[in-house]
């Protein structure tokens, strides 16, 4: 089964702080993952996409085969960063972006 | 490039009442989904078009939702009759056929109160 799972559903730290928000999926085959970040009333918008091993916004994500997971990280955390993030699996077969249930940041001034 | 549009961006209707909601893809844009977004979880598919063709409709509750891609650009998501756990944001989707899903954009949503 295709699955994402996202077992932190709020995550505080304070400013400045090291932030790693954990994404484990479950897929057959060679899987394509991103994350998603939303902010308050804001559209769900594409944060990065672990092909492109870029780091955008100080984020970063290493796809690690071995232990199913994409957790996304950042050394220090500012209090823009406060959103709802979400892991996404896309599967190559069905076109379908499946996403976890969202893990929601707080940055503590 | 203009972005995927929704409307109406909010609805309150009654429980048993129909709700239609409605979007506007990317032009060219040949894949569109619509997604189920209810407060605390992540986005759920409910529908997707490739063109006007559906291709995957496995968790739409098809005894209430149904959607419609006419002409394989703008779509139409229906609930008829709504229940109070239809309460949720919808979003639509639209990427490029045959790309990778970094040409994936969502709307901002229509968020639906069923009271």
């Amino acid at each position: 089964a295709q699955r994402v799972t996202q077992p932190e559903k709020l995550l505080s730290v304070f400013k400045g702080a090291p932030v790693e928000l954990k994404c484990n999926y479950s897929y057959s085959g060679s899987p394509e993952l991103f994350w998603y970040v939303q902010y308050s009333r804001q559209r769900l918008q594409l944060l990065l996409r672990h092909i492109s091993r870029e780091s955008i916004k100080g984020f970063t994500a290493d796809l690690n085969k071995g232990e199913t997971s994409f957790h996304l990280k950042k050394p220090f955390a500012q209090e823009e960063d406060s959103a709802m993030y979400y892991c996404a699996l896309h599967s190559s077969n069905t076109g379908k972006l499946i996403f976890g249930q969202g893990t929601t940041l707080q940055v503590k001034p | 490039e203009a972005g995927v549009a929704q409307s109406p961006r909010y609805k309150i209707i009654e429980k048993r009442q129909s709700v239609a909601f409605w979007c506007n893809p990317i032009s060219g844009h040949a894949t569109l989904y619509w997604y189920q977004q209810i407060l605390g979880q992540g986005p759920k598919l409910l529908i997707q078009f490739q063109n006007n063709g559906v291709v995957d409709d496995s968790q739409l509750p098809k005894d209430r939702f149904s959607a419609e891609r006419l002409k394989g650009v703008d779509s139409t998501l229906k609930i008829q009759p709504a229940k109070l756990e239809d309460s949720a944001v919808y979003l639509c989707a639209s990427s490029s056929a045959g790309r990778p899903p970094y040409g994936y954009t969502f709307g901002s949503g229509t968020r639906l109160t069923v009271v």
